[in-house]
């Protein structure tokens, strides 16, 4: 059975630091799906990735498929990047998610 | 419009009532699911459905039943409702395995 952990679970920065949320994986996977879920409940795909890395805007994620680990940073965070971030082998595995807060 | 909606968005009822939760999309996708969120767990799937004549159950069905009335439309029913199925309800949807999923917003259900 395949299941992901994240940490850290709860993750509280100052606007302007750079944010590191990791995933690991525990079988051979396709593809891992980033996902944000904003305070108000509405989840929305960031990224899906198979190998190596991905950038839009200020977000990038990368994977390490030997080593079945994944990570998402945010460069120059912000208080809008303040949500619940969510690790995923979508359809069946997700990660209970990190809740980043970012104060001004 | 979004692109994936579920109706009602909230909805309180009392134990041992039936409910139905709805989800329309319009992205063309065949592949459709249900998911629940509870504090401090991921989501866990409920059913999934990879066209209209295919029904699927997920890792927690018991309790639920879902019906695909077209393409379009997945409806997850609640027969007789039971407090720990309060929850957040989710609707998603896919073009594939693996593929990028489209959330609707959720359903807050709280049964009494």
């Amino acid at each position: 059975k395949n299941e992901v952990e994240q940490s850290p679970q709860n993750l509280t920065a100052q606007e302007g630091e750079f944010i590191t949320i990791n995933c690991s994986y525990s079988v051979g996977i396709s593809a891992l799906h980033w996902l944000q879920q904003h305070p108000g409940g509405g989840i929305v795909s960031l990224f899906m990735l198979s190998s190596g890395k991905k950038k839009h805007g200020r977000l990038i994620a990368t994977i390490n498929i030997q080593e079945k680990h994944s990570s998402l940073h945010i460069t120059a965070s912000h208080p809008r990047d303040s949500a619940v971030y969510i690790c995923a082998v979508p359809p069946t595995v997700f990660g209970k998610g990190t809740k980043l807060t970012v104060n001004p | 419009d979004a692109d994936v909606t579920q109706t009602p968005r909230n909805r309180i009822t009392k134990t041992g009532k039936r409910i139905m939760l709805e989800c329309s999309q319009t992205k063309g996708h065949d592949r459709m699911y249900w998911y629940r969120q509870d504090p401090g767990l991921g989501l866990r799937l409920i059913y999934y459905s990879f066209d209209v004549k295919d029904i699927n159950k997920g890792e927690i069905s018991d309790g639920y039943s879902v019906s695909r009335q077209a393409q379009a439309k997945f409806s997850l029913s609640l027969e007789s409702a039971i407090p720990n199925q309060t929850a957040l309800y989710f609707c998603a949807t896919s073009d594939g395995t693996g593929e990028t999923q489209y959330f609707g917003p959720g359903t807050r259900l709280l049964v009494l």
